[in-house]
């Protein structure tokens, strides 16, 4: 559970779509997340998605999820410059470390307008 | 309903000095935790409490640091002697449980000169 990846980097224009794309490491996660930091600031939960679900989707934001690659993404449609912020993945894995979250490095999304 | 509450928000202190940070969970909440966030990376737990009770403090550094929650509610992080390698930002979160969604604080940003 230590080793969830995320490209660092995305840069898109406004209007455009987003993808920001999580791996992660255990395939008996229960629950995925997506946080979101800006400058400054802590963690914003986004959303969140169970294991035995492949989507969801929660207005601008869509998750699909991919058990059998461990690949997880996020989708912001009409991305706004607003939007420009640092995205986490984070899994949560079953067993000794309940409730313990590991988190990838971050991507920064930087929109331009 | 406010959120998750920490202070200060930004501590500056010289190294071999005490720091000592403070986190109102939100209301209702027994469980809390404390993560590291170093510059660049995502949040790595400390601790987590249930209720009173440290449950995983399996990362807590325990020669320098220490942590308190004696009613339930507030917690305290101490760190004792401060190193320089301490600079990062101190998060805390809380939820309902171990297994509900985790909601965090804007952090506290520390820096060991």
């Amino acid at each position: 559970g230590e080793d969830v990846e995320q490209s660092l980097f995305l840069s898109v224009r406004e209007g455009d779509s987003s993808v920001i794309n999580c791996t992660y490491t255990d395939s008996s996660s229960t629950y995925l997340y997506w946080y979101k930091q800006e400058p400054g600031a802590g963690l914003q939960l986004l959303t969140y998605i169970f294991s035995n679900m492949d989507m969801k989707q929660d207005q601008r934001l869509t998750v699909l999820l991919n058990k059998k690659d461990k690949h997880l993404s996020l989708r912001i449609a009409d991305t706004q410059t607003g939007d420009s912020a640092i995205y986490f993945c984070a899994e949560r894995l079953p067993g000794s470390t309940l409730g313990r979250l590991y988190f990838g490095r971050g991507t920064q999304l930087t929109v331009w307008p | 309903e406010a959120g998750v509450v920490q202070s200060p928000r930004y501590k500056i202190i010289e190294k071999k000095q005490p720091v000592a940070f403070w986190c109102n969970p939100i209301s209702g909440h027994n469980t809390l935790y404390w993560y590291l966030q170093n510059l660049g990376q995502g949040p790595e737990l400390l601790i987590r409490y249930e209720n009173e009770e440290a449950v995983d403090d399996s990362q807590l550094p325990k020669d320098r640091f220490s942590a308190e929650r004696l009613k339930g509610v507030d917690s305290t992080l101490k760190i004792q002697p401060a190193e320089l390698g301490d600079s990062a930002v101190y998060l805390c979160a809380s939820s309902l449980d171990w297994r509900d969604t985790q909601y965090f604080g804007p952090g506290t940003r520390l820096t060991v000169l």
